[in-house]
């Protein structure tokens, strides 16, 4: 079985710029999540997508944003890019959404830096 | 404010023997916890969960104890091997909740 999916590995942008990032859940799941990871900083949750709609958003401002389309896929922008956005981008999908007592499960991530 | 804390950034302990990695709670509507183990570069990859009706769940070398008196789990290791090197993080996850809450991780160490 296919685990979680993100695509690219690694992405160099310079400020101001935006940028895109691409997740592809396992098989089967429906909630995606996504969470940014900074040296010290442990796991920053960005927000949860079910069956298309955004569930939840944690404490980013409004330049990150996110959707999910009809086959799970989501999709991740942030825009006007700042050198304190540089940071792993991780993506997590489970069957069901959070406060459902399951695991969430990564994927690699994608390697943001701003130069 | 920090609803699930791993107070212990680094533990190094020495091959063969058993590691002891710690988390603290403060929410008391959780009650499924769960442990994750995250290698340089790559994300991280789930271990072992435990639900609040249990008080310890073994998976192999790893063992979770959950105290919910004292808001505590802990995840032990044996024999440590140098392959757990890594940094793990504790979760915690209710019904209703919008989303898992990690703690801030704790880096393994495992010495020959």
């Amino acid at each position: 079985k296919a685990g979680v999916t993100q695509t690219p590995r690694y992405l160099i942008k310079t400020r101001g710029q935006q940028v895109t990032l691409s997740c592809s859940p396992i098989s089967g799941h429906r909630s995606v999540s996504w969470y940014q990871q900074t040296p010290g900083q442990g796991l920053q949750f960005l927000f949860e997508y079910f069956s298309e709609t955004q569930r939840n958003k944690g404490n980013f401002p409004g330049r990150f944003s996110g959707r999910q389309f009809s086959n799970s896929r989501s999709e991740m922008n942030v825009s006007t890019l700042e050198l304190g956005d540089s940071a792993l981008y991780l993506c997590a999908s489970s069957p069901r959404p959070a406060g459902a007592n399951q695991p969430q499960h990564f994927g690699d991530g994608t390697r943001l830096s701003i130069l | 404010d920090q609803q699930v804390k791993q107070n212990s950034p680094s533990l190094s302990v020495q091959e063969g023997r058993i590691s002891i990695l710690n988390c603290d709670y403060t929410n008391s509507m959780f009650d499924y916890f769960l442990w994750y183990k995250k290698y340089p570069a790559e994300g991280p990859t789930f271990l072992i969960s435990i639900s609040s009706i249990k008080d310890k769940n073994e998976d192999g070398r790893f063992t979770v104890f959950l105290n919910k008196s004292a808001k505590h789990l802990s995840l032990h290791i044996v024999p440590s091997q140098p392959g757990d090197s890594a940094v793990y993080f504790c979760a915690a996850d209710h019904p209703g909740a919008q989303k898992l809450v990690f703690g801030q991780g704790t880096r393994l160490t495992i010495n020959p």
